[in-house]
């Protein structure tokens, strides 16, 4: 059990450009989250996965964003057109099961610098 | 107003003190209840995980819910200069997808 993982943990970019992160869960854990955490507040959510069903998407999640789960496995991130407010830590998590009493384990997060 | 709501502090203790950190919520469907530790530029690691009213313990830790009241807390006893992070508190309802509604964070510096 190697953790979720994160890639790339920073990322700086000019406003406009597209950006994709992404997130390795721990293997065989059904359900992954993304969540954003801007500076001193704590994380939100965006969106999940069961599998390779993205089941529920935040209205924090505007046109630009789009995240995506192949397989069930990996997830991946996009924002296009980059805006200056979207400079804030995105954080990747995974679980087993169906919610409820499972926990949520967390990634390092991929921290994104919109210039 | 938001469904949890957190002392965003900065709260700033001696060594060996006794901390407690406190959420509120607003949502009474939250079941599950959980406190986090982040460390700067780390993601969330869990601390505890409770479901039921009352208080759960775990080493120096006690993770204390009141329902009725809609307002959970955590407390550090003998706490540590490693304690120093910033504590997440975070609920969940039994359902909606199992996603996490988060408080602010509370920031703690335990000073040697």
């Amino acid at each position: 059990d190697t953790g979720v993982s994160q890639n790339p943990r920073h990322k700086i970019t000019k406003r406009g450009q597209n950006v994709t992160f992404r997130c390795d869960p721990i293997s065989e854990h059904n359900r992954l989250y993304w969540y954003r955490q801007t500076l001193g507040q704590g994380p939100e959510f965006l969106t999940y996965f069961q599998n390779e069903a993205q089941l529920e998407k935040s209205r924090l999640l505007s046109d630009r964003f789009s995240a995506e789960r192949p397989k069930g496995s990996f997830s991946t991130l996009e924002i296009q057109r980059t805006e200056q407010g979207d400079s804030a830590m995105y954080l990747c998590a995974s679980e087993t099961g169906t919610g409820g009493l499972n926990t949520q384990y967390f990634g390092p997060g991929t921290r994104l610098t919109v210039l | 107003q938001k469904e949890v709501e957190q002392d965003p502090g900065p709260l700033s203790v001696p060594e060996g003190a006794i901390v407690s950190l406190n959420c509120t919520y607003s949502n009474s469907a939250f079941q599950y209840f959980m406190w986090y530790r982040q460390y700067s530029r780390k993601g969330p690691e869990l601390l505890m995980y409770t479901y039921s009213s009352g208080n759960k313990e775990d080493g120096r830790f006690t993770a204390q819910v009141d329902k009725s009241s809609k307002y959970i807390s955590l407390f550090i006893r003998d706490s540590q200069p490693s304690d120093s992070a910033t504590y997440l508190c975070a609920m969940r309802t039994r359902n909606q997808g199992g996603k996490l509604i988060f408080g602010q964070g509370t920031e703690l510096s335990v000073k040697p």
